[in-house]
């Protein structure tokens, strides 16, 4: 079993849809979690951090569940500009400063 | 500031050659990395320096040799380029290491490589 994974896509959706991905993660022992956002042939950039209760930012919710080992990410309203690729990133604390991407899902959306 | 660059943007090879990428931060972080990111693989971490002085191997290492040249300064280096290492090449860097907390990577814009 991979350390991440995530539901490739690519998910196609219309302007205005609620979209929801899910990662899952095998390391129990994992400490933080990250939603990394990345545009065709650019660099991954931070989304938003995951913390324990939940946290949102604008139309961007980020959940963690520590018993099924999994983390979402809720997108409300899309927009255009929201089609990119969002990678799942995982601190599983097995050695000094080190983080692991899963490999990203893939977000269209359509006028 | 410029943030995370890297040299060259693009780069085709032959079997064999060697060349070396270069990264340079200017946010006076202490750690930086080396990742590849192939299609449906994510991003592989091949080597990462938790500060200056210091390097160690990544998920990824074979095939490749990395300097810590200053705090500013990491390089990656194809000794013999093989087909297998055709791909995108980001360097990142963090503020501070340590196993107790994690800072945002910060990303610089990738290196295509090509290795016919």
């Amino acid at each position: 079993r991979k350390e991440v994974e995530q539901d490739p896509g690519p998910f196609n959706v219309p302007e205005g849809a609620t979209v929801a991905f899910n990662c899952t993660y095998s390391n129990s022992a994992s400490q933080s979690f990250f939603w990394y956002r990345q545009d065709c042939r650019k660099e991954p950039k931070l989304l938003m951090s995951v913390y324990s209760s939940g946290n949102e930012d604008g139309r961007f919710t980020a959940q963690l569940n520590r018993a099924s080992q999994y983390i979402s990410l809720l997108i409300r309203d899309s927009k255009l500009s929201d089609s990119a690729t969002y990678l799942c990133v995982v601190n599983p604390k097995t050695s000094y400063d080190k983080v692991i991407f899963g490999p990203g899902t893939s977000l269209s959306v359509i006028p | 500031n410029a943030g995370v660059t890297q040299t060259p943007k693009f780069q085709v090879l032959k079997t064999g050659q060697s060349m070396t990428l270069q990264c340079a931060q200017d946010m006076n972080h202490n750690s930086m990395y080396w990742y590849r990111q192939d299609p449906g693989m994510g991003l592989r971490l091949i080597y990462y320096s938790a500060s200056e002085g210091t390097t160690d191997k990544g998920e990824v290492p074979n095939g490749y040799n990395v300097s810590r040249l200053n705090k500013r300064e990491f390089s990656l280096r194809l000794e013999s380029a093989a087909p297998s290492q055709t791909s995108v090449y980001f360097c990142a860097s963090t503020p501070n290491g340590g196993v107790s907390s994690y800072n945002e990577q910060f990303f610089g814009p990738g290196t295509r490589l090509t290795v016919l």
